[in-house]
């Protein structure tokens, strides 16, 4: 049963920072790793997907990043805005053979300007 | 492109009434999802349908909720009789697979509060 687990809960940084959001996850047998966003009372919207044969994918100011043999992935934001605070969530399939989500608790970002 | 349309937006019941949410995906989509989002949690599936047939249902608390896709277009998520802890959001998700990867587009979600 895969599970996902993301560090910080909750992080506040000034306006301008640099930024990265862990996420972890136990079975490495995945076809991919998304992240995404949700922002109060609205559903989620993905930001980036990484391919299991992929290490990284990059969207404008954002990069994510996948080591499947740790069991991690990481979510960069550069030169963070107000409008970036949301919930970022990260979720993966579990295991081989299924594209179903098992989603993180997600990281609350504010950015304070 | 519409995106997945859900309906109601919000929703207040007493506890032990019933209530059922509707989904509309995304034109063409066969595959829908049905999650439950409680408050600091991360979405957690409930049921996986493909065109009009359920492929995984092993989540779902069936001695209250039920869910149906009839023509596998729109789909109903009931939940009979409520309880306390069922308030939740409900998120509608459809997808597509193209070339072995598939994107999940979510619905804004019904905000289920019992009271």
């Amino acid at each position: 049963k895969q599970e996902v687990t993301q560090i910080p809960a909750a992080l506040s940084v000034p306006e301008g920072e640099n930024l990265v959001l862990n996420c972890s996850f136990t079975d490495s047998a995945i076809y991919n790793l998304q992240w995404f966003r949700q922002d109060p009372g609205k559903g989620l919207t993905s930001l980036l997907l990484i391919q299991s044969s992929q290490r990284e994918q990059t969207s404008g100011r954002l990069n994510a990043s996948l080591d499947k043999s740790s069991g991690r992935s990481t979510l960069y934001i550069a030169a963070s805005q107000p409008g970036d605070s949301a919930t970022y969530l990260c979720a993966a399939p579990p295991g081989a053979g299924s594209y179903q989500l098992t989603f993180g608790k997600g990281t609350k970002l504010s950015v304070i300007p | 492109e519409a995106g997945v349309a859900q309906s109601p937006r919000y929703k207040i019941i007493e506890k032990r009434q019933s209530v059922a949410f509707w989904c509309n995906p995304i034109s063409g989509h066969a595959t829908l999802y049905w999650y439950q989002q409680i408050l600091g949690q991360g979405p957690k599936l409930l049921i996986q349908f493909q065109n009009n047939g359920v492929v995984d249902d092993s989540q779902l608390p069936k001695d209250r909720f039920s869910a149906e896709r009839l023509k596998g277009v729109d789909s109903t998520l009931k939940i009979q009789p409520a309880k306390l802890e069922d308030s939740a959001v409900y998120l509608c998700a459809s997808s597509s697979t193209a070339g072995g990867r598939e994107t999940q587009y979510f619905g804004p979600g019904t905000r289920l509060l019992v009271l």
